[in-house]
């Protein structure tokens, strides 16, 4: 089956740190999401992006088909984008997203 | 404003004692998920539904039931909770299959 692998696992930043995380898969990509996990557990979506490159505010994200990848960069980070960040991938429109493993971040003061 | 909503958000349920999760759409979405998020882990999909058409993951245990009456609701049963069922239940849904999914603020079982 369809691999996601992120990385890191974990990463703690200053504020005001930028950070990038990255996803790979190992299939071939129709569907293509980063969603954010705040700590009350709500999963936000934050790009639908099986290709190319998105922003919204502070985020970007940047999905390489050809090179099976995907990387989602956090600027000017503050206290509230403490989370999960989940990359989930799916190789049609007829079969279910596959979660990584998630990056667990953490903005300190 | 269009949303997707669970109750309840917290449910402390027995040993063997069924349980009903309950979700609702106001986004009019055709497709309806159903994912079991335990602590550290990736959300692991249980179901969907694709309008009327149920669709079950292969792995899914027998103890899993779901409803779709309508459009707009989706239920969750646990015929007979076990301890390992105690986790967060998350909704969430898509316009169409492949789309871009909305998850609701979830539900976190308990199991005494």
């Amino acid at each position: 089956g369809i691999q996601v692998e992120q990385s890191p696992p974990d990463l703690i930043l200053q504020e005001g740190a930028n950070s990038t995380l990255r996803c790979n898969f190992s299939d071939s990509v129709n569907n293509l999401q980063w969603f954010h996990q705040n700590p009350w557990g709500q999963l936000i979506n934050l790009f639908y992006i099986p290709s190319g490159t998105k922003q919204n505010g502070r985020l970007s994200a940047t999905t390489v088909a050809t090179e099976r990848y995907s990387l989602l960069y956090i600027s000017s980070s503050q206290t509230t984008d403490s989370g999960v960040y989940f990359c989930a991938e799916a190789n049609s429109g007829n079969t279910p997203l596959v979660f990584g493993k998630g990056t667990r971040l953490s903005v300190i003061a | 404003d269009a949303m997707v909503i669970q109750n309840p958000r917290y449910q402390v349920t027995q040993f063997g004692k069924p349980v009903t999760l309950s979700c609702s759409q106001t986004l009019n979405h055709n497709v309806m998920y159903w994912y079991q998020q335990k602590s550290s882990q990736a959300p692991k999909l249980l179901f969907h539904y694709y309008d009327k058409d149920f669709n079950n993951e292969a792995d899914t245990p027998d103890n899993f039931q779901s409803r779709r009456p309508n459009t707009s609701f989706c239920f969750l049963d646990i015929r007979s909770p076990g301890l390992g069922d105690a986790a967060m239940y998350l909704c969430a849904t898509s316009r169409e299959g492949g789309a871009t999914q909305y998850f609701g603020p979830g539900t976190r079982l308990t199991v005494l």
